[in-house]
């Protein structure tokens, strides 16, 4: 039982490049959320799926696209990336959207530099 | 959207010592949740409390809905409890969006 899993774990890409960071979660868990951390700011969040098919802004949309694959897994796309979009990524699961013991757990995380 | 202000934002602490930290938001919640981030960068969820007390071993929150705020008292310290502290929350009309404060760093001296 792995819980959540990012790749990849480090990636330098130039501005312009595009790229996608994958998550996936053997929990069986519905909700999926990606994030992303920079220092001083907390988590953020980007996007977010309550099931499979679905998929819904967060606070910090501008500049990516998801895709919730399937029950396991989420993807976070980069289309044209940015230096402002260098940051630490987390994604993460929980079992059910608002229900009592929704536990959000989270991946490693994966660090992101655009120069 | 719902506010999540957490204080205070550094705390710097004796080995053994005591602290509580605050978490207030702006809106009636559906889920309230405390995580850990260690030194590593690794996120521990410690707590999911939208109300009431909880405690787990030397840790405890209580969050009281109605005046929208919740406490994490750490009893104790010892140098593994360095890292940041977040509380994140659900809002009650849209509790699948888990929004995050700007956390808590601790650091706790040997």
């Amino acid at each position: 039982n792995a819980g959540v899993t990012q790749t990849p774990k480090f990636q330098v890409l130039k501005t312009g490049q595009s790229m996608t960071l994958q998550c996936a979660q053997d929990m069986n868990h519905n909700s999926m959320y990606w994030y992303r951390q920079d220092p001083g700011m907390g988590l953020r969040l980007i996007y977010y799926s309550a099931s499979e098919g679905t998929t819904d802004k967060g606070e910090v949309p501008n500049g990516y696209n998801v895709s919730r694959l399937n029950k396991r897994e989420f993807s976070l796309r980069l289309e044209s990336a940015a230096p402002s979009q260098t940051s630490v990524y987390f994604c993460a699961s929980s079992l059910q959207q608002g229900a009592k013991g929704n536990t959000i757990y989270f991946g490693e995380g994966s660090w992101l530099t655009v120069v | 959207g719902i506010q999540v202000e957490q204080s205070p934002p550094d705390l710097i602490l004796q080995e053994g010592a005591n602290s509580t930290l605050r978490c207030n938001f702006s809106d009636s919640v559906n889920n309230l949740q405390w995580f850990h981030q260690n030194p590593w960068g690794q996120l521990i969820n410690l707590f999911y409390i939208p109300s009431g007390t909880k405690q787990n071993g030397r840790l405890s929150a209580t969050t009281v809905a109605t005046e929208r705020y919740s406490l994490l008292y750490i009893s104790s310290s010892q140098t593994t409890d360095s890292g940041v502290y977040f509380c994140a929350v659900g809002p009650m009309n849209r509790d699948d969006k888990i929004i995050f404060g700007k956390g808590t760093r601790l650091h706790i001296l040997p």
